[in-house]
């Protein structure tokens, strides 16, 4: 069955200080894979998404993630957090099994301390 | 401006009562989806729909009824049957053209039982 996996609940960094968000997925195609942001008490707004070429893609407000097909993950990164991207993010895979979903991982939410 | 509408931003229901959330766009999109989201849980299918007068249960359907007459239009009820509806829905859609594969969502409507 498909599934996506975000080990971390939640993360603490320092404003400047550089990002990493773990995903791993189990899909056994090709996934399309992306990465969703929430505000709370908002809806999911996208930040980047990967369907195929260049694994290394770029999303906006600076993030960016690396899908490796050997460790099944897509990785979020920003090289600089700033205090506004304090939200949960959500890893995801689109999957097509009797029409087209989209699997959501459990989320990560991200404190950002000044 | 396009894009995805629900209505209310907030729900109160009753011991009993069915409730219908709205979830309209002006995307043109073909396909469009329901979710229910739980603190650490994220989100989960509730229903989806590929095609106007089409319609598929998802993970959690039980409790929820959704119809699909018009393509703009996916409205949800939450039926008496749904013993634990406190949550928050989310609206998505989607363009079922190749290497669109990406959910818009709406910004939810939160759920609260009287």
């Amino acid at each position: 069955a498909q599934s996506v996996t975000q080990p971390d609940i939640h993360i603490t960094v320092s404003e400047g200080a550089s990002l990493e968000l773990r995903c791993n997925y189990s899909y056994g195609a090709t996934p399309y894979l992306f990465w969703y942001v929430q505000s709370p008490g908002q809806g999911l707004q996208l930040l980047l998404k990967y369907f195929s070429g260049d694994t290394l893609v770029q999303g906006i407000k600076g993030f960016e993630a690396e899908f490796k097909r050997s460790q099944s993950s897509f990785n979020l990164r920003k090289p600089s957090v700033h205090w506004s991207d304090a939200a949960e993010y959500f890893c995801a895979v689109g999957v097509h099994t009797g029409g087209f979903k989209t699997i959501f991982g459990a989320g990560t939410r991200l404190f950002v301390k000044a | 401006d396009g894009g995805i509408t629900q209505s209310p931003k907030y729900l109160f229901r009753k011991e009993g009562q069915n409730v219908t959330l709205s979830c309209e766009q002006n995307l043109n999109h073909d396909a469009m989806y329901w979710y229910r989201q739980d603190p650490g849980q994220g989100l989960r299918l509730i229903y989806y729909s590929q095609i106007v007068n089409d319609f598929q249960k998802g993970d959690i359907a039980e409790g929820y009824s959704v119809s699909r007459e018009k393509k703009e239009s996916f409205p949800l009820t939450v039926t008496s049957a749904q013993k634990n509806p406190t949550a928050f829905y989310l609206c998505a859609s989607r363009t079922t053209s190749a290497t669109q594969e990406t959910q818009y969502f709406g910004p939810g409507t939160r759920l609260l039982v009287l």
